[in-house]
């Protein structure tokens, strides 16, 4: 079956623009995942859904960062006016209900590069 | 702030050879993760260790769990080619259920 897909495989945009990273999890997994991985690090969490709502925004960097999700289906990342710092990998992971006895199955990942 | 530090960070190989990789963390956890990346690819689960003690296998990788240690590692026998790729080690933060913290990954390179 079709796995976590994300929108687009690469972005490059200019500083100060804003940017929309789209993420279709797995049908009928309920839990999503938001995740950066800058250069040479690690994944860091951004933020969590259960369905539509957000429990856990607590990994958002800063107020530019804003994510929505329509009911169990497409997330939305949202980075308002870009900047440098803000280039990495953003990872979409979803699972079939919240925690981790459920596997997270990650998404290919979009590239952005704010120039 | 839980940490989770992998070593080594770049792992260069010879086929048929063994080595490990270490994930060390800071805080009291009691679930940890290895996953596998190829370029350009998504993260692929690999173990899922749940309890001190626990040991599992797949093919020429070994992972295994000591949690009074705060260590677990990644044990590759025999390399081959294929097993080039990145793998991180990720940790269940504590008191949540869903939310995990990743190491730095190890880039591992087998050479022929």
């Amino acid at each position: 079956g079709a796995g976590v897909s994300q929108s687009p495989s690469n972005k490059v945009t200019e500083k100060g623009k804003d940017v929309e990273l789209r993420c279709d999890p797995i049908s009928g997994h309920t839990a999503l995942y938001w995740y950066r991985q800058r250069l040479g690090q690690g994944l860091e969490f951004l933020i969590y859904f259960q369905g539509n709502s957000a429990p856990d925004k607590s990994g958002l960097p800063s107020d530019r960062f804003s994510a929505e999700r329509t009911g169990e289906s497409v997330s939305t990342l949202t980075i308002q006016r870009t900047q440098q710092e803000d280039s990495a990998v953003y990872l979409c992971a979803s699972s079939l209900a919240p925690g981790l006895q459920y596997e997270q199955y990650f998404g290919p990942g979009t590239r952005l590069t704010v120039t | 702030e839980l940490k989770v530090e992998q070593n080594p960070l770049f792992l260069s190989m010879q086929e048929g050879k063994n080595y490990t990789i270490y994930c060390n963390y800071s805080t009291t956890s009691d679930r940890l993760y290895w996953y596998r990346q190829d370029p350009g690819k998504s993260l692929e689960s690999l173990f899922v260790l749940l309890s001190n003690g626990a040991v599992k296998q797949e093919g020429r990788l070994m992972a295994s769990l000591d949690t009074k240690a705060r260590l677990s590692t990644l044990h590759i026998t025999a390399a081959v080619h294929d097993l080039s790729a990145t793998y991180f080690c990720a940790v269940l933060s504590g008191g949540s259920n869903y939310k995990l913290t990743f190491g730095k990954g190890t880039l591992l390179t087998v050479n022929p």
